[in-house]
């Protein structure tokens, strides 16, 4: 079956820790997405990618970073930097690049407690 | 700009009545809407898109939403709850900055009871 696949599903880090979150895609899709989730205030965009060894930040980039070394994998690395980890990290992916039309499917999530 | 309100982040109806999640837009450009649903701990689903092609869009589980551009809105509707339609209801906008960018409402969470 074709989809997107987040990993871990809980995670767990302390203050200070580096962690990163896997994102992988079978569905042959451009672009590639990252979204932060807290309550009441819907998805925001961290990070973006149209295309393979390129990406650009989003509306909440700082204390992130990610890599699109392959079509199918989009990584976001969540850095010691970010104030207020703690949220739902959802990925996204959609079939081309700059399709505004275009519907973007959602893989599951991953939860991330800062302890 | 564009933006989006999703007025009431909760709503409560009963099973079998009316659904109604509303949603306005802002956008300097024609804009495309959408309708996602999350349930808990999970990711979105899309319940329906409108790409400008007709005003009135069918989607899944029997939702429908209206493009109303005078009032700016893409209200979603349901004729019948059912139980399982309890979970978190996303509008969003896109259209503009050259990539596919959703710009996402608060949410509104749907409680259907007995």
């Amino acid at each position: 079956d074709g989809g997107i696949t987040q990993s871990p599903k809980y995670l767990f880090r302390k203050e200070g820790q580096n962690v990163t979150l896997s994102c992988e895609q079978n569905l042959n899709h451009d672009a590639m997405y990252w979204y932060r989730q807290d309550p009441g205030q819907g998805l925001r965009l961290i990070y973006y990618s149209q295309i393979v060894n390129d990406f650009q930040k989003g509306d909440i980039a700082e204390g992130y970073s990610v890599s699109r070394e392959k079509k199918e994998s989009f990584p976001l690395t969540v850095t010691s930097a970010q104030k207020n980890p703690t949220a739902f990290y959802l990925c996204a992916s959609s079939p081309e690049a700059g399709g505004s039309t275009d519907t973007q499917y959602f893989g599951p999530g991953t939860r991330l407690t800062v302890l | 700009a564009q933006s989006v309100t999703q007025l009431g982040s909760h709503v409560s109806v009963s099973e079998g009545a009316l659904v109604l999640l509303r949603c306005n837009y802002s956008s300097s450009v024609p804009p495309y809407l959408f309708w996602y649903v999350q349930y808990p701990n999970q990711g979105l689903q899309l319940l329906l898109k409108y790409t400008s092609a007709a005003t009135l869009v069918k989607g899944i589980n029997g939702f429908e939403a209206e493009f109303k551009k005078s009032e700016t809105s893409f209200h979603l509707t349901k004729p019948s709850a059912h139980m399982s339609d309890a979970a978190e209801y996303f509008c969003a906008v896109s259209g503009s900055g050259g990539y596919n960018k959703l710009i996402f409402g608060a949410g509104t969470r749907l409680a259907v009871h007995p």
